[in-house]
């Protein structure tokens, strides 16, 4: 099946400091690419829809200037939490979305980023 | 929006014995619906899907069921094995967006040797 590479596995950073997070699609192109992040034992929440090309689509609640994205190629989405704070500590995944091909149209996650804010 | 509820929250089986978990969403125009698998620490792994045109589908161990009449969709494992065991996540999705994934909040399942 098609890969996602999610990277860094893990960030402790101090409060205040920014961090970014890359997923890239490895074997395939992905103008869609897709934020979620999850508190321990707790479902995942969508966070944003990344499009190649322009700006993300946010959920209800999530600070778009908080949580920065870019999507500038068809295989690479970042995402750059500003001036993290403790309570932004959090595992991030991000999905890509396969069209066609023998993966016909489905939705692959990366390996998830643990944040942790000092 | 689309809200996606999830039973039961915690799974216990023998090695051998079926594992069946249960989910319910709200949205009529849902379409997409896949099976997570997760590891601690890792991301959820796909492990099988359903759209709304076909009622069940089956990979060897593992299949699902959809009722979209009555808005639920059930993933079934068979002759479970300790290697199964991990959170499995269901989720909906619906649109012209197929990642646009709205997830139950899990089951953990553990299968006892």
């Amino acid at each position: 099946g098609a890969v996602v590479s999610q990277h860094p596995s893990w960030v402790i950073c101090k409060s205040g400091t920014s961090v970014k997070i890359e997923c890239r699609s490895l074997d395939f192109q992905a103008t869609t690419m897709f934020w979620y992040r999850q508190f321990p034992k707790q479902s995942l929440m969508l966070m944003a829809t990344s499009n190649e090309g322009s700006k993300a689509t946010y959920e209800q609640g999530v600070e778009k200037d908080k949580f920065l994205i870019n999507h500038a190629s068809l295989t690479l989405s970042t995402l750059t939490v500003t001036s993290a704070h403790p309570e932004d500590s959090s595992f991030y995944i991000c999905s890509a979305e396969s069209l066609g091909g023998t993966d016909n149209e489905k939705l692959f996650f990366g390996s998830g980023t643990q944040l942790s804010v000092l | 929006g689309e809200n996606v509820e999830q039973h039961p929250s915690t799974l216990s089986v023998q090695e051998g014995d079926s594992a069946v978990i249960k989910c319910t969403y709200s949205d009529s125009a849902s379409n997409y619906f896949p099976w997570y698998k997760q590891e601690l620490g890792k991301g959820p792994q796909l492990i099988i899907d359903i759209r709304s045109n076909v009622g069940e589908k089956k990979d060897q161990r593992i299949a699902v069921t959809l009722n979209k009449t009555a808005k639920h969709f059930s993933l079934h494992i068979t002759e479970t094995q300790p290697e199964d065991s991990a959170v499995y996540f269901c989720a909906a999705s619906g649109g012209s967006t197929l990642g646009r994934l709205y997830f139950g909040r899990g089951t953990q399942l553990t299968v006892w040797p």
